[in-house]
């Protein structure tokens, strides 16, 4: 099993409408987890940051359930410049030091 | 506010030749770095981690090496290149117990 698995998509939406994205994530002792954003050819950017159970940041809501050991990110009303590679990131305590385990993406494409 | 540089932006190298990237961060001390590969369509792969001037945490074994000469300096190498370390190269830094990341523009390398 990946410690880090999502969706690879694509998700094809219309502008304005919700598009939610799973994420689950092997290490129970996890304690830290972020969503970043890669436009293609360009390096990943931090787009929220989830500590306890969720947080909410303009049209992006993430939650986050340590017993299902799962994370979603939720994005409403969306934009053609939402179009991006969303990745899931946990931060696992693995060898002495903390590492990010990134996931391997999720495609969004907004179509007009 | 912290700023992050990366260059070369993209190289093309023979087999066999060495390679050198750099990269530099401002508007931060002693913060940890890293250098990650994202090879085309997979996810990113933590390559060296290190928390200070010299000390320099492998992650995966490989013919490439890292640097840390100044605090804020973190340099990739290799001797001889193989067509498998094609890729994108991004360095980061991060601090807090959190360990949120932010990444460089990244170096594109093709090796031919």
């Amino acid at each position: 099993r990946k410690e880090v698995e999502q969706d690879p998509g694509p998700f094809n939406v219309p502008e304005g409408a919700t598009v939610a994205f799973n994420c689950t994530y092997s290490n129970s002792a996890s304690q830290s987890f972020f969503w970043y954003r890669q436009d293609c050819r360009k390096e990943p950017k931090l787009l929220m940051s989830v500590y306890s159970s969720g947080n909410e940041d303009g049209r992006f809501t993430a939650q986050l359930n340590r017993a299902s050991q799962y994370i979603s990110l939720l994005i409403r009303d969306s934009k053609l410049s939402d179009s991006a590679t969303y990745l899931c990131v946990v931060n696992s305590f693995s060898g002495g030091y903390n590492k990010l385990i990134f996931g391997a993406g999720t495609r969004l494409a907004v179509h007009p | 506010s912290q700023t992050i540089h990366q260059w070369p932006a993209t190289l093309v190298q023979p087999v066999g030749s060495p390679l050198s990237l750099e990269c530099t961060v401002e508007g931060t001390s002693n913060p940890n770095l890293y250098w990650y590969r994202q090879a085309a369509g997979r996810g990113l792969q933590l390559l060296f981690y290190s928390v200070g001037i010299g000390q320099i945490s492998s992650e995966v074994p490989q013919n490439l090496s890292a640097s840390r000469p100044q605090d804020r300096q973190f340099i990739l190498s290799s001797k001889k290149l193989l067509l498998s370390d094609s890729g994108f190269y991004l360095c980061a830094w991060g601090q807090g117990a959190y360990n949120e990341q932010f990444f460089g523009p990244g170096t594109r390398l093709t090796v031919l």
